[in-house]
């Protein structure tokens, strides 16, 4: 059974703080690395696909950087803002072209 | 451009009753996938299609079947439903290569 794990569970920042999540998956076997953005009442929308170790991807505010030796993803955002309020999910890639979920770390920035 | 599209959006089934939720891409996409998502588990991947005339098992794919006759359509069967099968399903598809998912926007099952 493949175990990716996200951390922390949840987090309340202010608006305009700077944080990060951790995504962790398996070392072996790796094929690909997503990260989707998912808010309530919503579909999750991706934001970065990466499969190279060493990947650094970035999107405005947001960025993510890639260690699939040791089996790890950070997303990175820059200056919260209340619109960044969501469900961030990982998903591990190794291959056979199934995705699986880590269980989300939910963001909440306050005005 | 639809995108994915789900239906129906809603459901509440019976104990035993059956149903097929469908799943339609309109972007000619190869690969695709229905997920439940749970309170606190996250999505766990139920069936996947790697192409047209091909499924596979997920994480938990007992008490569904599904099927893929058409490119552009996924069905995701409950032949007998059970309260534990309450949930809201997502179906997923993407290109080949390194591309991400498109999400459909949910269909919430509940089975009383």
């Amino acid at each position: 059974i493949l175990n990716v794990e996200q951390s922390p569970q949840s987090l309340h920042v202010q608006e305009g703080d700077s944080t990060n999540f951790t995504c962790s998956f398996p070392s072996s076997n790796f094929y690909a690395l997503h990260w989707y953005r998912w808010e309530t009442a919503k579909s999750p929308e991706a934001l970065f696909v990466m499969t190279l170790n060493g990947d650094e991807k970035k999107k405005g505010r947001i960025s993510a950087t890639l260690n699939t030796k040791e089996g790890y993803s950070y997303l990175y955002i820059k200056g919260s803002q209340p619109e960044d309020s969501a469900t961030y999910l990982c998903a591990f890639g190794g291959g056979g072209g199934k995705l699986i979920f880590g269980q989300g770390t939910e963001l909440s920035v306050k005005p | 451009n639809a995108g994915v599209t789900q239906t129906p959006k809603f459901r509440v089934l019976k104990t035993g009753q059956s149903m097929t939720l469908l799943c339609a891409q309109d972007m000619n996409h190869e690969y695709m996938y229905w997920y439940r998502q749970d309170p606190g588990m996250g999505l766990r991947l139920i069936h996947y299609s790697v192409g047209e005339g091909t499924t596979a098992k997920g994480e938990v794919p007992d008490g569904y079947n599904v099927s893929r006759l058409k490119k552009q359509n996924f069905l995701l069967g409950l032949e007998s439903a059970a309260p534990s099968q309450t949930s809201v399903y997502f179906c997923a598809s993407r290109i080949t290569g390194g591309a991400g998912y498109t999400f459909g926007s949910g269909t919430r099952l509940t089975v009383v």
